[in-house]
């Protein structure tokens, strides 16, 4: 079946560095795309949303590309800080339903 | 506003045994879910309700029922507990076609059947 899987697991970067977040898509009709954060023991929490119609979206410290030709999504967080440490998944949408990859656990090191 | 709320945070349970977890938003949105995350892995949805007075099932919908009460309320109930049912549940609402398909999420229901 269809899928969004994610390049790796863990992701270890050092605090003040950038953080980049990959992801992999196998439907190419889906046509929202979404990163959400999980701190431990909580729900997840949105953090940026893109569009199929868009390859680029920016928010706050976020940026989220999306590469159609290659079904690749990334997110990028600049200056990562200590409260940035969770498990960040990406999912795509359609039909009201939301497809999750596994996640990958974002680690900052001091 | 309270966002998601989610009762009971924990529970254990026999086998067998049934319970409701109940959820409820106070944003007026109109689609409600009810995922299910196991250790280590992402959300599956197990059913949703688009609107007020409609559900549908999602990814992994056996064992479970659901009821939209109203537009706020939408409770999952398992009807005969199994060790397989042991996950964190988690309820999210959105409100669709307002530039959100974006999820609300409830802190989750810590569920245990032994």
């Amino acid at each position: 079946g269809e899928s969004v899987g994610l390049h790796l697991p863990t992701l270890s970067v050092q605090e003040g560095d950038n953080s980049i977040i990959n992801c992999a898509y196998s439907n190419s009709a889906s046509d929202y795309f979404i990163w959400y954060k999980q701190e431990s023991g909580k729900g997840p929490q949105f953090i940026i949303d893109i569009r199929s119609n868009m390859d680029k979206r920016q928010g706050q410290r976020v940026t989220v590309l999306l590469n159609k030709t290659v079904k690749h999504l990334s997110l990028q967080i600049a200056a990562t800080q200590p409260g940035d440490s969770a498990v960040y998944f990406c999912a795509e949408g359609s039909n009201y339903q939301l497809i999750w990859g596994a996640g990958t656990k974002l680690i900052i090191k001091p | 506003n309270a966002g998601v709320t989610q009762t009971p945070k924990f529970q254990v349970l026999k086998t067998g045994q049934s319970m409701t977890l109940q959820c409820a938003q106070d944003m007026n949105h109109n689609s409600m879910y009810w995922y299910r995350q196991d250790p280590g892995m992402g959300l599956r949805l197990i059913y949703y309700s688009a609107s007020e007075g409609t559900t549908d099932k999602g990814e992994v919908p056996n064992g479970y029922n659901v009821s939209r009460l109203n537009k706020r309320e939408f409770s999952l109930r398992l009807e005969s507990a199994a060790p397989s049912q042991t996950s964190v549940y988690f309820c999210a609402s959105s409100d669709i076609g307002r530039g959100a398909d974006t999820q609300y999420f409830g802190p989750g229901t810590r569920l245990t059947v032994l």
